[in-house]
């Protein structure tokens, strides 16, 4: 079945550390595919995503690549702040089959001043 | 837009009480979806609706009942509250369209005790 998997956390980095979060799926076909954050206290909010093979999502910093070869969307920044603290939930999403969006189990993050 | 709203934001409930979740969403989204969200486990599906008049099991869907009320409002109801129903509840809509996000609501906290 489809699935994702992410890098179990939490993550602690020190303020203007590169930061790499690893997500791998597992699907029959070409899922979108996307990273969304949570914030403490908040709902998931998309932070970014990319619908297609070599595809790059960006933004607030944070990239990620599509890679069919190695079906895996990791999360990078270069410089990462105390604000970037919080949950990161990588997914994919088939939006012609049943619609549902298959989450990873989230990696918390924690950046030190 | 409000986008997705919930209501309430907490709620405490003694075992075997009854309570509805109200979701509402003004993006005239076709599909919504009730997840919760326990510490560790990521987000689980109980029920979505990927348009009006219908609705399915998700992952988690014992001990739940959902209603498409309309368009823009999906409600989750809890005949029997049991403690292991105690979890953050989040309520999510998207387009429908290949790549659309989901949006999320803020959560609503409950407690059985």
């Amino acid at each position: 079945g489809n699935s994702v998997t992410q890098m179990e956390g939490p993550v602690t980095l020190s303020e203007e550390a590169f930061l790499t979060i690893n997500c791998t799926y597992t699907a029959t076909g070409y899922p979108s595919l996307f990273w969304y954050v949570q914030y403490p206290g908040e709902g998931l909010q998309l932070l970014l995503k990319a619908t297609k093979a070599d595809d790059k999502g960006s933004n607030k910093g944070f990239e990620a690549t599509y890679r069919k070869e190695t079906t895996s969307f990791h999360l990078e920044k270069g410089s990462v702040q105390v604000s970037d603290s919080a949950v990161y939930f990588c997914a994919l999403r088939f939006a012609e089959r049943d619609d549902k969006i298959i989450f990873g189990k989230g990696t918390r993050l924690h950046i030190l001043p | 837009n409000a986008g997705v709203t919930q209501t309430p934001k907490f709620q405490v409930l003694k075992t075997g009480q009854s309570m509805t979740l109200q979701c509402a969403q003004d993006m005239n989204h076709n599909s919504m979806y009730w997840y919760r969200q326990d510490p560790g486990m990521g987000l689980r599906l109980i029920y979505y609706s990927a348009s009006e008049g219908t609705t399915d099991k998700g992952e988690v869907p014992n001990g739940y009942n959902v209603s498409r009320l309309n368009k823009r409002e999906f409600s989750l109801r809890l005949e029997s509250a049991a403690p292991s129903q105690t979890s953050v509840y989040f309520c999510a809509s998207t387009a429908g369209l290949a790549g659309g996000e989901q949006f999320f609501g803020p959560g609503t906290r409950l407690t059985v005790l």
